[in-house]
């Protein structure tokens, strides 16, 4: 079936690097998503990758997609207190004319000072 | 430009009432949806809407109308509220060519 997995929970330290992962089961998703949420509000497009590529950059935002393995991370450099949020994935596949996207629960990221 | 804009920000709803939920966005996005998060269950599809004039079922659907009123703006309409969907309520548009979804803030809606 059709399911994105992520851990609930990262705790680092401000300055450190922060690495978020993501598992997928559907293996024809065309792209797949990273959103934030701060508290209170709406989700907040950080980034986003298409599936044939395997790495996308974009400042302190690191993309790599593992297509074989089905595996998605984000990685944050130099995480910062403003970083503390929680961090969706998600990945789009193809519904009939339509495309479906599948949600992650999310993984709350707590940056400590 | 303000993007997607969902009104009320909250609101408190005696069990059996209704009310509508109105979102508009100014980007001239042809694809609008609805959303509901809830705690542990993520973001589930409610509704959505792939162009003006159409309008499809998500994976929680009842209990829910919607309307796609024009290319702008499309709300959604609980005709009996009940406990179960007390929620926060997302509306989202895309366009046809780009493929992320953006996001409006969300509305807060409790059932008693």
């Amino acid at each position: 079936g059709e399911d994105v997995e992520q851990s609930l929970f990262l705790s680092v330290r401000e300055g450190d690097s922060s690495v978020i992962n993501c598992t997928y089961t559907d293996s024809s998703s065309t792209y797949l998503y990273w959103y934030k949420q701060e508290p209170g509000a709406g989700l907040q497009l950080l980034t986003y990758i298409f599936s044939n590529m395997d790495m996308k950059q974009d400042q302190r935002l690191t993309v790599l997609l593992n297509k074989k393995d089905k595996h998605l991370s984000l990685r944050i450099a130099d995480t910062q207190t403003g970083d503390s949020a929680i961090y969706f994935c998600a990945e789009s596949i193809n519904a009939g004319n339509n495309r479906k996207l599948i949600w992650g629960l999310g993984t709350s990221l707590a940056v400590n000072p | 430009n303000a993007g997607v804009t969902q009104t009320p920000k909250f609101q408190v709803l005696k069990t059996g009432q209704s009310m509508t939920l109105q979102c508009a966005q100014d980007m001239n996005h042809n694809s609008m949806y609805w959303y509901r998060q809830d705690p542990g269950m993520g973001l589930r599809l409610i509704y959505y809407s792939a162009s003006e004039g159409t309008t499809d079922k998500g994976e929680v659907p009842n209990g829910y109308n919607v309307s796609r009123l024009n290319k702008r703006e499309f709300s959604l309409r609980l005709e009996s509220a009940a406990p179960s969907q007390t929620s926060v309520y997302f509306c989202a548009s895309r366009a046809h060519s780009s493929p992320p979804l953006h996001f409006g803030n969300g509305t807060r809606l409790t059932v008693t």
